[in-house]
């Protein structure tokens, strides 16, 4: 079975920090992996993914992740974030295939301040 | 707007009373999942339809929960006999098959509370 463990439940950054969410997977076979933000009273939205190729794949508004098959991990990062980036992140994986339905990381809370 | 819609967006019940939702997906898609969430966690999985089949359904899906999607178009998620442990945001999302990643367009999500 596929799963998820994201670390960080709660995270406060001020304003131009970096950021770093982490994700770990546990499938053993090929994976697609996701990260979708659900901004406050907004659904769920993709913010980036990964299915083959290239591993550090680059998402909307300067997310960035990298995917590292030895450690089962994808790391989400953003060099500077923004007050807008207020949100809960959630780590989502599926088999290689997409035949199953996604599995969701417990999310991280960010909260930036002004 | 051509996104996922679910309805109603908030509904208030009595334990032991039905409640049903109803999701409209991306017209293109084909497959159509149920998701669950409460407060603090993320989405788990309740059951998918590609087309009008059941594909997979969770071990969360009590025999008190039934879902259908009869014309392969929308779908409807029925919670018989709700008790308060069912008061949760119910998502629904659909997907393109062909995309063959899996990557779900979610809708804003019912919320039931069970009083």
């Amino acid at each position: 079975a596929q799963s998820v463990s994201q670390h960080n439940h709660h995270v406060i950054l001020s304003e131009a920090a970096s950021l770093e969410l982490g994700c770990n997977y546990s499938y053993g076979g090929t994976v697609n992996l996701f990260w979708y933000v659900q901004y406050p009273g907004q659904h769920l939205q993709l913010l980036l993914k990964y299915f083959s190729g290239d591993p550090l794949v680059k998402g909307i508004k300067g997310f960035e992740a990298e995917f590292i098959k030895s450690k089962f991990s994808f790391n989400l990062r953003k060099p500077s974030v923004q007050w807008s980036d207020t949100a809960e992140y959630f780590c989502a994986v599926n088999a290689g295939t997409g035949r199953r339905a996604l599995t969701f990381g417990s999310g991280t809370r960010l909260q930036v301040q002004p | 707007d051509t996104g996922v819609s679910q309805d109603p967006r908030h509904k208030i019940t009595k334990r032991g009373q039905n409640v049903t939702f109803r999701c409209d997906p991306i017209s293109e898609h084909n497959r159509l999942y149920w998701y669950r969430q409460t407060l603090g966690q993320g989405p788990e999985f309740l059951t998918y339809f590609q087309n009008e089949a059941q594909l997979e359904k969770s071990r969360l899906l009590s025999d008190r929960f039934s879902a259908e999607r009869p014309k392969g178009s929308f779908s409807t998620l029925e919670i018989q006999r709700t008790e308060q442990g069912d008061s949760a945001m119910y998502l629904c999302a659909s997907s393109w098959l062909a995309g063959e990643t899996g990557e779900l367009f979610f809708g804003e999500g019912s919320r039931l509370t069970v009083l």
